[in-house]
């Protein structure tokens, strides 16, 4: 059964950094697409950024182009997110997702998604 | 980024009653390399994780009941319900995969009256 966990979520200052990552199972991690996504408490999904299955192509939201960086180890099926220069309105779950049919995303059933805070 | 802007923002159907959401982009979803539209619907229930309903405008995931239907072309897509049952209340997304950064609509609240 397909699983994505999120881990490294917490507490941060504003203007500090944090790592994220996503472990999966149950599907070929390499043959698919992966992105981030984001939602703040009482808010709507935001779409954070994606990387090819490759890891070759990456793209960002323009909320935090410049301020995040994806990566992925297909040799380990993960996937990361680097926060750096964190603001407030950063603060959300963050899900990662994996592609699917027809240029779209799949969301774990299960997933609880990671916190994160960026607090004083 | 493409702008994806859904209407109305909340919507209050009797049971049984039809339900419909706009979901408009602010350009084409015209994929230029092979002409197709990649356009989702996403339905989070209370609590839950979003789980797709529909895909490339109007083809079902799979389970999804037949009372979901998708339309629409090039910047202005809908969703309909045809019957509005109790399972459906939760906030719908509309999502487009064209271009990359992907991006989502602001959501649409769906509650029974």
């Amino acid at each position: 059964e397909e699983q994505l966990v999120e881990s490294g979520g917490g507490l941060v200052q504003p203007g500090g950094s944090l790592s994220l990552s996503c472990s999966v199972s149950g599907f070929t991690f390499r043959r698919h697409a992966m992105h981030w996504v984001r939602q703040a408490p009482g808010r709507g999904l935001e779409y954070v950024s994606g990387i090819s299955s490759k890891g070759d192509s990456t793209f960002y939201a323009e909320s935090v182009k410049d301020r995040f960086f994806i990566s992925r180890d297909n040799s380990e099926d993960v996937l990361y997110l680097q926060l750096s220069s964190l603001k407030i309105e950063d603060s959300a779950v963050y899900y990662c997702v994996r592609g699917a049919t027809g240029s779209g995303i799949w969301f774990d059933p299960r997933g609880q998604g990671v916190r994160v805070i960026v607090s004083s | 980024d493409v702008v994806m802007t859904q209407s109305p923002l909340s919507l209050a159907v009797t049971l049984g009653q039809p339900a419909s959401i706009s979901c408009r982009s602010s350009q084409s979803l015209v994929y230029e390399k092979d002409g197709k539209i990649y356009l989702n619907w996403f339905l989070q229930r209370p609590g839950q994780s979003p789980r797709r309903l529909i895909y490339m405008v109007s083809d079902r995931e799979s389970e999804v009941p037949g009372r979901f239907s998708g339309s629409g072309s090039g910047s202005d897509f809908s969703l309909e319900i045809s019957g509005v049952e109790p399972e459906d209340v939760g906030i719908y997304y509309c999502m487009q995969g064209t271009h990359w950064p992907f991006s989502f609509g602001q959501g649409t609240r769906l509650e029974i009256k």
